[in-house]
């Protein structure tokens, strides 16, 4: 079945760094790609998207493309805030005929705190 | 504009109760899911709906029990209770898959 592999946390970071967070999936076929934020003592929100090969998803400085040949979708950002300490998480959505497949798979997650 | 809802926000539970979590959202989206976290964890998929009258159960169903009997409710129900579900849960819903929209979560707690 679909998978999604990220890098383990806590990720602590001071403001300012790059970031990147590590993402490798498994599924059938072409999926859609997913990084989702989660920040203290809040529900996920959907932070960018990319849908197909090469694909380069972007939002609020963070960005992930998409990559067919190493079934990767790391997320990065230049200059991280301290406002930006949260969970991470990458997810996807496979694509099959039967509705009842595409279902939203997500990885474990990855905490960041960003010092300043 | 609600989006989707969840109640209660928090509950403590005593072993062998049962209680319903609700989830309704008001954007006629037909996808809905169940999600439990776990202090520290990721995010496990207990039960999923790809439309009114369809419902699937995901990577943790053991406990627990849904019904989809119109496309805005989504209610959650818990059987028996035990230590083990004690967690986060998310309700979510979407329209394509491509965006998913999550409540604010339900902190439960079985003691």
């Amino acid at each position: 079945g679909d998978s999604v592999t990220q890098m383990e946390g806590p990720v602590t970071l001071s403001e300012e760094a790059f970031l990147t967070i590590n993402c490798t999936y498994t599924a059938t076929g072409y999926p859609s790609l997913f990084w989702y934020v989660q920040y203290p003592g809040e529900g996920l929100q959907l932070l960018l998207k990319a849908t197909k090969a090469d694909d380069k998803g972007s939002n609020k400085g963070f960005e992930a493309t998409y990559r067919k040949e190493t079934t990767s979708f790391h997320l990065e950002k230049g200059s991280v805030q301290v406002s930006d300490s949260a969970v991470y998480f990458c997810a996807l959505v496979g694509r099959y005929r039967q509705a009842a497949g595409n279902k939203l798979t997500f990885g474990g997650g990855t905490r960041v705190l960003v010092k300043p | 504009n609600a989006g989707v809802t969840q109640t209660p926000k928090f509950r403590i539970l005593k072993i062998g109760q049962s209680m319903t979590l609700q989830c309704t959202q008001d954007m006629n989206h037909n996808y809905m899911y169940w999600y439990r976290q776990d202090p520290g964890m990721g995010l496990k998929l207990i039960y999923y709906s790809v439309g009114a009258g369809i419902t699937d159960k995901g990577e943790v169903p053991n406990g627990y029990n849904v019904s989809r009997s119109t496309t805005e409710d989504f209610p959650l129900r818990l059987e028996l209770a035990a230590p083990s579900q004690t967690s986060v849960y998310f309700c979510a819903s979407s329209y394509d898959l491509q965006v998913c929209t999550f409540g604010s979560g339900t902190r439960l707690t079985v003691v």
